[in-house]
């Protein structure tokens, strides 16, 4: 199985920062990676697909970067709706495999 | 706007057969895998298995023994039945649809999870 492992474990930051999340794969994934956002209670929500491909009605201050084994989520300027918990994924082959999750908490 | 929605026992005892259920609203069910996912504190995010609509399967190699995903297409649902569960299967169980882009130059496919089920918390206790 290919590892994911993303850093920091949690952040603390305050709106209007920004955020850097990094994911690294233990094997080249080329740009088979996807970032979701979690918030309690919640699902996951797809935020970046293919690395850097923006889902549609995630806004523009969520990028994504990167290829290979490893990658970077940037939150530009955070918002309050960003506190939450972020998970990268593999898409690259089965079985499909989940960052432990980078917690985004208020400053 | 496609919805998942899902449904099943949230209370089991070891040795019992997990069985969720998840039905797709508001889209095809076609050209899609349909998809189960649990999350639990101490494992996080783990994939179980995939399944689309003429039946064609995958699953997590550490859980293909005990599991079982089928479809109905009449009614555009999938289940997940997972046997002989123990307490490490306590978790939120989540049903999900893996879509897929095409980069620019429209060969290469990408896939993700999106949208996904409610979820639902399955307590393995005797």
């Amino acid at each position: 199985d290919i590892q994911m492992t993303q850093s920091p474990s949690s952040l603390s930051a305050s709106v209007g920062d920004r955020v850097t999340i990094t994911c690294r794969a233990s094997q080249s994934i080329n740009n088979y990676l996807n970032w979701y956002q979690q918030k309690p209670g919640k699902a996951p929500k797809l935020l970046i697909y293919g690395a850097s491909g923006l889902q549609t009605g995630v806004p523009s201050r969520f990028s994504g970067y990167g290829s290979g084994t490893d990658f970077t989520l940037i939150i530009s300027s955070l918002q309050p709706e960003d506190f939450a918990t972020y998970y990268c994924q593999q898409s690259y082959n089965t079985p499909r495999t989940f960052g432990q999750g980078t917690k985004v908490e208020v400053k | 706007q496609v919805q998942l929605q899902q449904w099943g026992a949230g209370l089991l005892k070891p040795s019992d057969t997990l069985s969720l259920t998840c039905a797709v609203y508001g889209g095809s069910f076609s050209g899609y895998y349909w998809t189960w996912i649990r999350q639990s504190p101490g494992v996080g995010l783990e994939w179980i298995g995939e399944i689309n609509n003429s039946g064609s399967s995958n699953y997590n190699p550490s859980l293909k023994s005990r599991v079982n995903i089928s479809v109905d297409t009449s009614k555009k649902q999938f289940s997940l039945r997972l046997s002989s569960v123990t307490a490490a299967d306590t978790a939120v169980y989540y049903c999900a649809r893996r879509g897929k882009t095409f980069d620019s130059g429209g060969f290469i496919e990408f896939w993700w999870f999106d949208p996904w089920g409610q979820g639902i918390l399955v307590t393995v206790s005797s």
